[in-house]
């Protein structure tokens, strides 16, 4: 079954210091998102990304973070600089269209920040 | 803005017996409404869609969606150890849009032996 890939799969970073997390969409999905859940709390939703560019952006996603399609398979996430609050585990997911269709996510990237 | 509600819980159920969670949304605007199941440490998985009132069955899993009370649920039936986990609700108004979904913050099932 097709599935989303993540990496890293746990990351360990100094407050300040830029973190890139990776995702590998499924191949024939055209939508792909960033979600995260600080632990104990609901899954949030953080950004959309449709043909090359942000489609929707939440009030988390401010100018720390940034996500790129550099190539035709991966996904990325970055955060410029890094705070403490920013510990969480953070979900990629992809879909084949929008609005009513299935989420698929990956299995996440838990960054701890110390 | 935008909230789905659930009960915490936990709700513990026998095995064998019904589990019944259940999800009130605010927003009238709402299309689709999915269960996702997540398990400690792990990632949300798709257990069922549904964007129609009424309900909708798929296996030991029924969901209801009654968008005038703004309500949806899930039942399990012949709920077994397996099914302990966190159920997440969630939301988005199925538009044309690039529209996120909308999380609850879960209900916690625990289905005891």
């Amino acid at each position: 079954e097709p599935e989303v890939t993540q990496t890293p799969s746990h990351q360990v970073t100094q407050m300040g210091q830029e973190v890139i997390l990776r995702c590998v969409p499924i191949s024939n999905h055209l939508y792909f998102y960033w979600y995260r859940q600080i632990l104990g709390q609901k899954v949030e939703f953080l950004v959309s990304f449709y043909n090359n560019e942000i489609s929707e952006k939440s009030e988390i996603f401010d100018d720390q973070f940034s996500v790129e399609r550099p190539d035709g398979s991966n996904f990325t996430l970055k955060i410029r600089s890094t705070k403490l609050e920013d510990s969480a585990m953070y979900f990629c997911a992809s879909s084949v269209n929008s609005g009513a269709n299935v989420l698929t996510f990956g299995a996440g990237s838990r960054l701890t920040v110390l | 803005q935008k909230e789905v509600e659930q009960n915490s819980g936990p709700l513990s159920v026998p095995e064998g017996a019904i589990a019944s969670l259940n999800c009130t949304y605010s927003d009238r605007g709402s299309q689709s409404f999915f269960w996702y199941r997540q398990y400690s440490g792990k990632s949300p998985e798709l257990i069922m869609s549904i964007y129609s009132n009424g309900d909708k069955e798929d296996g030991r899993f029924t969901a209801q969606l009654n968008k005038a009370s703004q309500y949806v649920s899930l039942l399990i039936r012949d709920s077994q150890p397996s099914d302990s986990a966190t159920y997440l609700c969630a939301v988005n108004n199925g538009g044309s849009g690039n529209t996120p979904l909308v999380f609850g913050k879960g209900t916690r099932l625990s289905v005891i032996a």
